[in-house]
């Protein structure tokens, strides 16, 4: 019963290096998504996902990228880490918010710290 | 632009008391209500939301929440809380024209002391 799964938990990285946030799922979810959360400042959503092949901009894109290949993979990268970008990081996925009786299920997400 | 607001930012109750934890939000079309809770060190889990239908909705864990559409609004609440209620607690709106994204909340720390 794994449902979405993020790695790593935990990641520190320097300035300027850049890494990749992996997220699955494996509920044959359409719709993926990659929140921040910040102390104070709820989630903010960075990108999502309608399909595979299908990306589009949330509220804070600026320093990220993102990819979806695959209906169950939908990878975050970094590319030059700056300090702003120490944050929780989740990733959700569902079926489409917009249908009734649907909601999304989050990871149990990604800490990481730019020093 | 589209906004949710939750007015108390950390709430401390004993256990036992009742609970009510503010949601407002900005839309004034349709939209889908939600409230996330979030326990220490885990992810968000859905709690309750609204699509349509009696605006009173029952979620897990005895909570509940009421959409008042006149007041823009979906308040959490439960009459009596447990120690275990202490988490952040996240309220989400999806505003219909918009497919699929949520705007959340702030959020609300709660912490219920025995």
């Amino acid at each position: 019963n794994a449902g979405v799964t993020q790695t790593p938990k935990f990641r520190i990285l320097k300035i300027g290096q850049s890494m990749t946030l992996q997220c699955a799922q494996d509920m044959n979810h359409n719709y993926m998504y990659w929140y921040r959360q910040d102390p104070g400042m709820g989630l903010k959503l960075i990108y999502y996902s309608v399909g595979a092949g299908i990306t589009d901009k949330g509220e804070v894109p600026n320093g990220y990228n993102v990819s979806r290949s695959t209906t169950e993979d939908f990878p975050l990268r970094l590319e030059l880490a700056a300090p702003s970008q120490t944050s929780v990081y989740f990733c959700a996925s569902g079926q489409g918010v917009g249908r009734s009786g649907n909601t999304i299920y989050f990871g149990e997400g990604s800490w990481l710290t730019v020093v | 632009a589209q906004s949710v607001s939750q007015h108390n930012h950390h709430v401390i109750l004993s256990e036992a008391a009742s609970l009510e934890l503010g949601c407002n939000y900005s839309y004034g079309g349709t939209v889908n209500l939600f409230w996330y809770v979030q326990y220490p060190g885990q992810h968000l889990q859905l709690l309750l939301k609204y699509f349509s239908g009696d605006p009173l909705v029952k979620g897990i864990k005895g909570f509940e929440a009421e959409f008042i559409k006149s007041k823009f609004s979906f308040n959490l609440r439960k009459p009596s809380v447990q120690w275990s209620d202490t988490a952040e607690y996240f309220c989400a709106v999806k505003p219909n024209y918009n497919t699929d994204k949520l705007i959340f909340g702030t959020g609300t720390r709660l912490q219920v002391f025995p």
